[in-house]
């Protein structure tokens, strides 16, 4: 089975910067999402991190860790329009693939 | 617009009742996943199906069934409906049997009361 853990809630100050993190335990993992999702809407795709190390897209970055089980979602220049969940989700090995989602971690960015 | 279509957008319906969910993914992506998103229990993966084999189920009940068609939309059929199958159901698709991005349409709301 896969067991996701992340914050349930979190708070940053908008120009800040905020790293979400995630830790999973998983048999077969493959890889690691990190989706966007506003309330009452569909998770948009972020990330996909399948090998160690730090990734970067814009103000957006994902950083895996395989032998810990963590991952975490760095977000720069906080706008208000980044408070929306963010949801961590592991992929398994072995051909077909499930995904797992943790809960989210819901962002709240203030002024 | 992630280019996935699903209806409707909202349904709302009596227990013991029985919907029909439709999903069409993007133009050229050959796999569609169904997920159900409730506010207690977050999201959910349901099945999968790549070109029209099923290939993947996660927490699917027995009265829940699917089914990808020869122009590859698919169809989620739930059954004997009860209250707590009340959640935003949401269809994603991708172009391989395996993904690295699953784009995700709309969502139906299903309200049973």
């Amino acid at each position: 089975g896969q067991n996701i853990d992340q914050p349930t809630e979190m708070t940053a100050t908008e120009g800040a910067i905020v790293q979400i993190n995630c830790t999973y335990q998983t048999s077969g993992f493959n890889g690691l999402f990190w989706y966007q999702q506003h309330a009452g809407e569909a998770p948009t795709f972020l990330s996909y991190n399948v090998l160690d190390g730090l990734e970067e897209k814009g103000r957006f970055s994902s950083f895996l860790s395989r032998s810990k089980g963590y991952s975490y979602l760095l977000l720069k220049e906080l706008q208000m329009k980044d408070s929306a969940s963010y949801l961590c989700a592991a992929s398994n090995s072995g051909g077909y693939q499930k995904v797992t989602f943790g809960t989210g971690t819901k962002l709240q960015v203030i002024p | 617009d992630s280019g996935v279509t699903q209806t409707p957008k909202h349904l709302i319906t009596a227990t013991g009742q029985r919907v029909t969910l439709r999903c069409s993914p993007r133009s050229g992506d050959l796999s569609v996943y169904w997920y159900q998103q409730s506010l207690d229990q977050g999201l959910q993966f349901l099945i999968q199906y790549y070109n029209g084999e099923e290939r993947a189920k996660g927490n699917i009940l027995e009265r829940f069934s699917a089914q990808q068609f020869p122009d590859l939309h698919s169809e989620l059929n739930l059954s004997s409906l009860e209250l707590g199958d009340s959640a935003l159901y949401f269809c994603a698709s991708s172009v391989g049997e395996v993904s690295y991005e699953q784009y995700f349409g709309p969502g139906t709301r299903l309200t049973v009361t």
